[in-house]
């Protein structure tokens, strides 16, 4: 079944560490997106890439890390400059063309914690 | 600056009756698209609809209906007979329609409860 998946489904952080957050999708989407949800919020975009290599930074960027080395992988980095790194992370990832173009399809999400 | 509201923040109806969920959105762009989407508790985003500002046309797909009104910026999203599997938080979002104006900017969301 084609789809995004998100692991681990929950994480914690000790202070002063760097974490990261998988994403893989196997829907052959050229775009791929990081967001951020805090309680009873909308989603906040952290990072995004449209094509391999090239990635850039959303509304909350600071803190957190990215990078795109294949077109399905894109993991967000959470370091230890972010200070306030519990939330919920959801990825999601697009088509640029066709019948779906635009519309976003999300993983399962990942909790993150601070011990 | 794109900017998607719900003013709606928890709505709580017993089950069988309808439920209109508002949504109303500022954009400068002249193309954009609007979408509806829900998060039941387990977390994941679920895709409802996908909506081209160059159509207005209502659209109904079983028990969910939706309203566009574009002379009053608005995107309500209707659930008709309402059942105790809509419990979910609805998210309203918008989008530019290229480059990276496909970003989504969400609205807060509305936790809608069906009591049975």
């Amino acid at each position: 079944d084609g789809g995004i998946t998100q692991s681990p489904k929950y994480l914690f952080r000790k202070e002063g560490q760097n974490v990261t957050l998988s994403c893989e999708q196997n829907l052959n989407h050229d775009a791929m997106y990081w967001y951020r949800q805090d309680p009873g919020q909308g989603l906040r975009l952290i990072y995004y890439s449209q094509i391999v290599n090239d990635f850039q930074k959303g509304d909350i960027a600071e803190g957190y890390s990215v990078s795109r080395e294949k077109k399905e992988s894109f993991p967000l980095t959470v370091t230890s400059a972010q200070k306030n790194p519990t939330a919920f992370y959801l990825c999601a990832s697009s088509k640029p063309q066709g019948a779906t173009e635009g519309i976003q399809y999300f993983g399962a999400g990942t909790r993150l914690s601070v011990l | 600056a794109q900017k998607v509201t719900q003013a709606q923040t928890e709505i709580s109806v017993v089950e069988k009756e309808d439920v209109t969920l508002d949504c109303v959105y500022e954009t400068r762009d002249t193309t954009y698209y609007l979408f509806w989407y829900k998060q039941p508790p387990s977390g994941e985003l679920v895709f409802l609809i996908r909506r081209n500002s160059f159509d207005e046309q209502n659209e109904i797909s079983g028990r969910y209906s939706w309203n566009f009104q574009k002379s009053t910026s608005s995107f309500n999203f209707t659930i008709t007979a309402s059942q105790v599997v809509d419990s979910a938080v609805y998210f309203c979002a918008l989008s530019g329609s290229s480059g990276s104006a496909r970003q989504l900017t969400f609205g807060s969301g509305t936790q809608l409860t069906v009591l049975p």
